[in-house]
């Protein structure tokens, strides 16, 4: 059963133009949501994160919207860049007293086109 | 350098052949996390750690054993490797603070990717 629902699977973005993806969760129990950016041959490394007793967090291009009631999340990627090209994995897990269990959305490759 | 290693980095074995992956940080980090990430499935977690000698199942344990005898070290054990274990295998750390900072994050390794014939 997967917890955490990503969408969509792959995305085609023209340079400068907007990325969007969304993820699902199903436990009201999770309190910490990063996102994390995936290059081939990598691991992945975070990227941005949010608790959700905020509904917006934005570093730089980066910005995470939170709507707690509707249990989602979403990731926009502002000027989007071919360097941004990548895999991208958001993730829930409950994070009072540290990490515990994680769970991972299935992933959205991201194209970005000049 | 602050990293993550994993060994091996590439390995090919047969069914029923024990093999165990060696995981080690460098950072002091409390928490230790293995994952396997599959095409269309993500990374799903196996196991994770938040000390030593304190370890917890995630979501896909079935086949996976994990010892955290000292804070540095995470090895993940197949004690009898099946075709469907063939995955490629990411450990993590991070530090553990009290209500986790949100610059937490989870330093990943470089990823040993497994072939089970």
């Amino acid at each position: 059963q997967q917890q955490v629902k990503q969408s969509p699977q792959s995305l085609i973005v023209q340079k400068g133009g907007i990325s969007i993806i969304n993820c699902a969760y199903e436990n009201t129990a999770f309190d910490y949501f990063p996102w994390y950016q995936q290059f081939p041959g990598k691991g992945p490394a975070l990227l941005i994160a949010i608790r959700p007793d905020v509904s917006e967090k934005k570093e730089g291009r980066f910005t995470i919207s939170f709507n707690k009631s509707a249990k989602q999340f979403s990731l926009h990627i502002m000027d989007s860049q071919p360097g941004d090209s990548a895999t991208y994995f958001c993730a829930a897990s409950r994070g009072s007293g540290g990490y515990q269990k994680v769970t991972f959305g299935t992933g959205t490759k991201l194209q970005v086109i000049p | 350098e602050a990293q993550v290693t994993q060994n091996p980095r590439y390995l090919i074995t047969v069914t029923g052949k024990k093999l165990t992956v060696t995981c080690s940080q460098n950072m002091n980090h409390e928490y230790m996390s293995w994952y396997r990430q599959d095409p269309g499935l993500g990374l799903r977690q196996i196991y994770y750690s938040m000390n030593v000698e304190v370890t917890d199942k995630g979501d896909v344990p079935e086949g996976y054993k994990v010892s955290r005898k000292e804070k540095r070290n995470f090895p993940l054990i197949l004690e009898s490797p099946s075709p469907n274990q063939t995955s490629l295998y990411f450990c993590a750390s991070s530090p553990t603070s009290g209500g986790a900072d949100l610059t937490d994050t989870q330093y990943f390794g470089p990823g040993t990717r497994l072939t089970v014939l």
